[in-house]
This record gives structure tokens, sequence and C-alpha cells, in this order.
């Protein structure tokens, strides 16, 4: 348990649906993550809140929206995705240092 | 641009030990973290070096060669769990860098 928590851990999804993610932290940290792991790839930086203020745009593609109400939790509103966007979703949240802690994940496949 | 470099794969013997190597190239440097990620598992923070030099933790070791570039992990008395795979990263600004992951394999 690192004190990052995402739902759902598992997602189904078809192309034409609507869906979010959600991340939530209570470590006191002010800055939260969105990354993508796809299968034997590298974790690919998608989206940095600061602050609640959005800091990094990692060119993801519009059909990802990210939105952090507060800084303890962050969502990734997901729409019109692509086969391809299937991938483990980590959010991850820091506090300053080069430590993160990270989210057990939200494994998504789009169908 | 940024980018760290790390070998894709190392193989050692269970109580041998081994270190996994991290070049880096990025503005606004902090500090350079090691990660352990386990098969279907998130990423967990193992150590970190925001000056030269060596951090000791257990059987892990973390190195730091900030006019190089350079920075190791060293896995001592291997053990079968540690298998995974080892990211490097960096903190740069506000955001934290991942090199592309070694995946460790471990011979008994």
């Amino acid at each position: 348990e690192t004190g990052v928590t995402q739902t759902p851990r598992h997602l189904v999804m078809g192309m034409t649906n609507k869906k979010s993610l959600k991340c939530e932290q209570h470590l006191g940290h002010n800055a939260m993550y969105w990354y993508k792991q796809s299968a034997k790839k590298p974790l690919e930086l998608m989206f940095v809140y600061n602050f609640k203020e959005q800091t990094e745009n990692n060119s993801v593609p519009s059909r990802f929206s990210p939105e952090c109400p507060n800084s303890s939790h962050l969502f990734l509103h997901l729409h019109t995705l692509q086969p391809e966007d299937s991938a483990l979703y980590l959010c991850a949240s820091s506090g300053g240092a080069a430590e993160a802690f990270f989210g057990q994940g939200t494994r998504l496949t789009v169908v | 641009g940024q980018s760290l470099e790390q070998p894709s794969e190392v193989t050692a013997v269970e109580g041998a030990i081994v270190q996994i190597n991290c070049t880096y190239q990025t503005s606004g440097f902090y500090g350079l973290s090691w990660y352990q990620q386990h098969d279907g598992g998130a990423p967990t923070f193992l150590s970190y070096n925001a000056l030269d030099g060596l951090e000791e933790t257990g059987r892990f070791s973390s190195f730091l060669s900030r006019s190089d570039s350079y920075g190791y992990l060293l896995l001592q008395e291997l053990q079968m769990k540690d298998s995974a795979s080892y990211f490097c990263a960096v903190r740069s600004d506000d955001k934290i860098i991942f090199g592309k992951g070694t995946r460790l394999h471990i011979l008994p």
C-alpha cells in the first residue's frame, strides 16, 4: 500500500464509450502524474499536475482528458479510444524529491 | 531533449552481484532514483541520489556521478524474488522521467 489509490483496477471499454479513471492520494503531495505503460514498452509520461495546475502535456491525443479538481484527486477522462490505447495506466504522486509513489494502475482494454 | 539509457536486459546467477547502469541527458537535474517493478505490479521506489556518491540500503546500493551524468544500481546476494524490471528516473523541473527499464533475469 503506497498511499495512492487507483480505480478501477480493470476496465474494458468499447471505442465509442466514455469512461474515467480515478486516482487519489492523501500523502500531502503537490505533484500528480499520469503514465501509460504498454506491453513491453517503457513508462510514458502523459500529464503532470503541480498544485492542481497542468504543467505538462506530453503530446497526448485529445481523446485523453485529465482533470485535477484538488491536490488529492486526479482523473483521466477517456472517450473514443482506439485498440492501441489498451495499456496499464499508472497514477503517481510526489512531494518534491525524486521519489514517486505509484498506484496499482488501471489495466485498460479497448475493444 | 531529455533521455535516459539503460540496458534492456541483464542476466545473473542467484547469490551473485549485478550492476545496472544508467546514463541520462536532461535539463534541470535534481536527482536520480531507481524503481523496481514486478510483472503485473506497479513500480516501487528503491533509492534516490541527489549528490555524488554511493547510497546503501540493505542489499541494494545506488551510485551517482553528476559530472558524468551516470549512475548505477548494485544488487548484492541476488535472490529469485529480485527478478523484475528496474527503472532509473530523473527529476527534471517538475516532472519525473523514466528510463525504458532493465529486465533482470536470475538463474538458479
